[in-house]
């Protein structure tokens, strides 16, 4: 159980458009979902806290107009980069917070590869 | 504010050696403590985590970690390094509260040698 899935694995996009990734709990419903991202050989950096129905609370310096994220339903967080340009290019993983569970649970998706051209 | 700092950036050890990865905290209230695992180009899978229950942690594939709120540590220990180890790890730390952000440590490369 407590299966977190991500679409697309790997997206290779041209600079100035835009590309979504998706983040789904597949087998539970997730109140919270969380995306991060990942630089090569790096940690992983929280860019926000997605809540289903609300908006957004990103982190500081992360910009809320370029990382557009919507929890429109209870399985299903996205994350849409707009006008993309090559450093944005990195690993961008989301997690997702059980409605039944304690706070502290989290389960994380496979991530999503993002090279920008 | 919450944070974790894991020494070391590449650990390498050979095959059948203790393993120990080092990470210390620092919370202003009793923090929730992981330890992640990741393979390359792979998501993370918990390999264990302290929330204020017993100190001593066992996780899954050998490994477990204590918890020690005099030294601020969470170390991660697996007895005897298998070549499937080869990873890396990532220690984190929450606290209890509405937003429940995980922080992740900078992260440490584990190296099995034959």
């Amino acid at each position: 159980g407590a299966v977190v899935s991500q679409h697309p694995s790997r997206v290779i996009c041209k600079s100035g458009t835009s590309v979504k990734i998706e983040c789904r709990s597949l087998d539970f419903q997730a109140t919270t979902m969380f995306w991060y991202r990942q630089f090569p050989k790096q940690s992983l950096m929280l860019m926000a806290t997605s809540n289903e129905g609300s908006k957004a609370t990103y982190e500081q310096g992360v910009e809320k107009d370029k990382f557009l994220i919507n929890h429109a339903s209870l399985t299903l967080s996205t994350l849409t980069v707009t006008s993309a340009h090559p450093e944005d290019s990195s690993f961008y993983i989301c997690s997702a917070r059980p409605r039944t569970s304690g706070t502290y649970e989290q389960y994380f998706g496979p991530g999503t590869r993002l090279t920008v051209t | 504010a919450q944070s974790v700092t894991q020494l070391g950036s590449h650990v390498s050890v050979s095959e059948g050696a203790l393993v120990l990865l080092r990470c210390n905290y620092s919370s202003s209230v009793p923090p929730y403590l992981f330890w992640y695992v990741q393979y390359p180009n792979q998501g993370l899978q918990l390999l264990l985590k302290y929330t204020s229950a017993a100190t001593l942690v066992k996780g899954i594939n050998g490994f477990e970690a204590e918890f020690k709120k005099s030294e601020t540590s969470f170390h991660l220990t697996k007895p005897s390094a298998h070549m499937s180890d080869a990873a890396e790890y990532f220690c984190a730390v929450s606290e209890y509260s509405s937003a429940s952000k995980i922080i992740f440590g900078s992260g440490t490369r584990l190296s099995i040698r034959p």
